[in-house]
């Protein structure tokens, strides 16, 4: 079945340190994906939606300029945590559509921890 | 009034015992319901999706969407210690295709041999 990879599964890091996160779809090819964040015990928001090609989309409240998403390919969306800080540190995770309409699949998710 | 509630638990339960979870939420918008399962630092995968009111049944799981009340739950049936993770509801007012999703915190649930 399609399978999203995400990397890395877990990453520690300093304050003021920019991280990366990649999102794969293994195989199937996605013009979207979606990045998502869960704080221990709460629910996952959508923080952005990544689109191939074209700039991301942003929920209202998300810094663009914190969190860079790039959709270089139809298989491939990054998430870079730019000058992380401790409030940062959270569970990302990424999600991506089998094909139009179909149905979505989650990555393993990142915990970052921004010491 | 947060747009999904759902009581994060923990819930424990013995082995074989039937599970029921629920969901409320307030947006009389929204028609796709999801049920979501998540083990310890994974990702989520769907358990059970429906549209509207009605049942649903997979196996062991049974979902239920009552739109009148805007309750939602997830029945599990004989319940095993695999069926131990963290799930989630999630809803959407525009179906599956816009993946626009609201979910619920999630309800912790063990299931002891």
């Amino acid at each position: 079945g399609a399978v999203v990879s995400q990397h890395p599964s877990r990453v520690i890091c300093k304050s003021g340190t920019s991280v990366k996160i990649e999102c794969r779809s293994l195989d199937f090819q996605a013009t979207t994906m979606f990045w998502y964040r869960q704080f221990p015990k709460q629910s996952l928001m959508l923080m952005a939606t990544s689109n191939e090609g074209s700039k991301a989309t942003y929920e209202q409240g998300v810094e663009k300029d914190k969190f860079l998403i790039n959709h270089a390919s139809l298989t491939l969306s990054t998430l870079t945590v730019t000058s992380a800080h401790p409030e940062d540190s959270s569970f990302y995770i990424c999600s991506a559509p089998s094909r139009l309409g179909g149905e979505l699949f989650f990555g393993e998710g990142s915990r970052l921890t921004v010491l | 009034q947060k747009e999904v509630e759902q009581d994060p638990g923990p819930l424990s339960v013995p082995e074989g015992a039937i599970v029921s979870l629920n969901c409320t939420y307030s947006n009389s918008a929204f028609q796709y319901f999801m049920w979501y399962r998540q083990y310890s630092r994974k990702g989520p995968e769907l358990l059970m999706y429906t549209y509207s009111s009605g049942n649903k049944e997979d196996g062991r799981f049974t979902a239920q969407v009552d739109k009148s009340s805007k309750y939602i739950s997830l029945f599990i049936r004989d319940s095993q210690p695999s069926d131990s993770a963290t799930y989630l509801c999630a809803m959407s007012d525009s179906g599956a295709g816009s993946y626009q999703l609201t979910f619920g915190k999630g309800t912790k649930l063990s299931v002891i041999p």
